[in-house]
């Protein structure tokens, strides 16, 4: 299995919703990331997980919470979201958070929209 | 500081065209890795190719090859004999080799479209 799946594809919410976001790989790795997308731009980092630790938080909003219950899956929890955060969210996987160097593989994304 | 600059914004070409995708980087980092990944329509990011600063070989695979010069901080991609399933959004992308909390760096991406 070489890949990295996303649930949902699509998601509509409205700003007083709460839903999450869910990232499953099973190549062994054990780095996994968040990261936002908006049209035509290039992907931001939002956390980093490494070894089922959080490792980075780019001063992400509270209303993201991020979770990983364990080496393969990955969850991005929302709450209270806002219209301008509507973007695609991508989940990524590489081999180790301590070896940087191996590339990272994405999912495909899940497109979600606040109204 | 990092940056990777995708000065190309937008290519067009028609198909069997040769494209040549430009990627210039900064960094103060004596080790890093640099990389490119297409992006379809679909959203998917798809990793192609990863160098690490140590090794200057030029790579080649099928169509697509790449040419790295830490000289001129260049890592350009160039794709042979375009076709359509080539339309996609690529981004190069710098990753610092200073540890586990070292971030990938993105290119603002290139955007090709190939005609029939």
């Amino acid at each position: 299995d070489t890949e990295v799946t996303q649930t949902p594809k699509h998601l509509v919410m409205g700003m007083t919703n709460k839903k999450s976001l869910k990232c499953e790989q099973h190549m062994g790795h054990r780095a996994m990331y968040w990261y936002k997308q908006k049209a035509k731009k290039p992907p931001e980092l939002m956390f980093v997980y490494s070894y089922e630790k959080l490792s980075i938080n780019e001063s992400v909003p509270s209303r993201f919470s991020p979770e990983c219950p364990n080496s393969s899956l990955l969850n991005l929890h929302l709450h209270a979201l806002q219209p301008e955060d509507s973007a695609l969210y991508l989940c990524a996987s590489s081999y180790s958070g301590l070896a940087v160097w191996n590339e990272q593989f994405f999912g495909p994304g899940t497109r979600l929209t606040v109204l | 500081a990092q940056k990777v600059t995708q000065a190309q914004t937008e290519i067009s070409v028609v198909e069997k065209e040769d494209v040549t995708l430009d990627c210039v980087y900064e960094t103060r980092d004596t080790t890093y890795y640099l990389f490119w990944y297409k992006q379809p329509p679909s959203g998917e990011l798809v990793f192609l190719i990863r160098r690490n600063s140590f090794d200057e070989q030029n790579e080649i695979s099928g169509r697509y090859s790449w040419n790295f010069q830490k000289s001129t901080s260049s890592f350009n991609f160039t794709i042979t004999a375009s076709q359509v399933v080539d339309s996609a959004v690529y981004f190069c992308a710098l990753l610092p080799g200073g540890g586990a909390n070292s971030k990938l760096t993105f290119g603002k991406g290139i955007t090709l479209s190939v005609r029939p």
